[in-house]
């Protein structure tokens, strides 16, 4: 099975301060296909999970472009430019090249 | 606008059987593979299982594999998550998540296996 390592697992940040979360995984996430099905999530206290980035770097439908993805193969990041209150929650990344799994998920907190 | 609402949750003893459905509206059911993802308390999120939008492939995760069966309704713009021999750690909020990527989520419904 697919592991996938989120690091790091709490993040303490400022309003305005730029973070990012690593997550690696123990295959290439590199399909067949040429697609790369690493995505990243945000889940809100209390809320549903909401898709924030696809097929690596694509940003999701609403998604404010503080947000950015990037990677390849096993390596993967997150990376918010500029933390505001409304990103506060668990961060998650999922791939979906072999079966699907996800990463154990970063907790983003202000400091 | 995507909606989807998951139902069917409750308390239950273990080594009994739930099912849960979710409906959908907002898109074209018919053309989207569907998940379930489940959250036990506290914890991260677990896929379950997935069903192609013409229930051609389907796949579960291993803890489930045998006693769960992921099923759809195309006409009926719905998704089912039969659950048999519920065991305490299938106590989660269970989601449905459109498509591969997991683009849109329900809010989720709980299921309690407790005796």
């Amino acid at each position: 099975d697919v592991v996938l390592t989120q690091t790091p697992s709490i993040l303490s940040a400022t309003i305005g301060q730029s973070v990012s979360i690593s997550c690696r995984s123990s295959q290439s996430l590199l399909d067949s296909d040429g697609n790369t099905y690493l995505y990243w999530f945000l889940q809100r206290p209390g809320q549903s999970p909401q898709r924030l980035i696809y097929l690596v770097s694509n940003l999701g439908s609403g998604v404010p472009n503080r947000f950015s993805g990037s990677g390849s193969g096993t390596d993967f990041t997150l990376k918010i430019s500029g933390v505001e209150a409304e990103d506060l929650g668990v961060y998650y990344c999922m791939q979906a090249t072999h079966a699907y799994t996800f990463g154990a998920g970063t907790k983003l907190e202000l400091k | 606008e995507v909606q989807l609402v998951e139902s069917g949750g409750g308390l239950v003893q273990p080594g009994r059987s739930l099912k849960l459905s979710c409906v959908a509206s907002g898109f074209t059911f018919s053309n989207y593979g569907m998940n379930w993802i489940r959250q036990a308390p506290g914890k991260g999120l677990e896929w379950v299982a997935y069903i192609s939008s013409g229930s051609s492939y389907i796949y579960y995760a291993e803890t489930v594999k045998g006693r769960f069966t992921i099923s759809r309704d195309n006409a009926k713009n719905t998704l089912y998550l039969q659950m048999t021999s519920l065991r305490s750690e299938d106590t989660a909020l269970y989601y449905c998540a459109r498509r591969l990527g997991a683009d849109y989520w329900g809010q989720g419904v709980m299921v309690t296996v407790s005796s």
